[in-house]
């Protein structure tokens, strides 16, 4: 347990279907991020977001759409997907001193058919 | 730009000590070393991070050259489920975040 939690686990979706994905963190972060592991490849830093405020968007298509309501949460909302969208999503947070470190939740499972 | 160099994959021996390497020729002087691990499917583990001087916590150690240009993530006796893939990362100074590589699929053979 790394005080990061992610629900669902596992999410399977048609190209039509809107879905959210919930990220918690019981750490006291300020720091939250979005990130997508495709298979074979490495992960990639989708959003950031510190004191709730996206800092960085790494050109990621509109159909994802992050939310941070507080710095304890985060979500990821998801429409019109398409099937090379089919990822593990991971969720970190950390704080925002340079040498925090990021802790990682268990990921979610997207499968979009 | 993931800036880190790692071995695709290693072998080791189940009660040996694993060395994984990783070149960072790039690094800058204000930019740390961090260590991950994920098991398959899992989220990224922390393991070790360090700036210039050697470290070493329960997990591991992190021998770090004077020059900065690579370092060696050593677990001193691997177990089974040290099998894992380790990535090597250089925390990006000017905006703090991490660039994940491809990392080293360690396979701990009994």
């Amino acid at each position: 347990e790394t005080g990061v939690t992610q629900t669902p686990r596992h999410l399977v979706m048609g190209m039509t279907n809107k879905k959210s994905l919930k990220c918690e963190q019981h750490l006291g972060h300020n720091a939250m991020y979005w990130y997508k592991q495709s298979a074979k490849k490495p992960l990639e830093l989708m959003f950031v977001y510190n004191f709730k405020e996206q800092t960085e968007n790494n050109s990621v298509p509109s159909r994802f759409s992050p939310e941070c309501p507080n710095s304890s949460h985060l979500f990821l909302h998801l429409h019109t997907l398409q099937p090379e969208d089919s990822a593990l999503y991971l969720c970190a947070s950390s704080g925002l001193v340079p040498t925090d470190t990021q802790y990682f939740g268990p990921g979610t499972r997207l499968t979009v058919l | 730009d993931a800036k880190t160099t790692q071995p695709p994959s290693m072998d080791c021996a189940e009660g040996r000590a694993a060395n994984l390497p990783c070149n960072h020729s790039t690094i800058s002087g204000n930019e740390y070393v961090y260590w991950y691990r994920q098991i398959h499917s899992q989220g990224p583990q922390y393991i070790i991070h360090g700036l210039k001087n050697n470290e070493t916590n329960e997990m591991a150690s992190l021998i770090i050259t004077e020059d900065r240009k690579s370092s060696t993530l050593i677990l001193p006796h691997a177990t089974l489920r040290d099998t894992a893939v380790y990535y090597c990362i250089v925390r990006v100074a000017v905006n703090n975040q991490f660039y994940f590589g491809t990392g080293t699929s360690l396979t701990v053979i009994p």
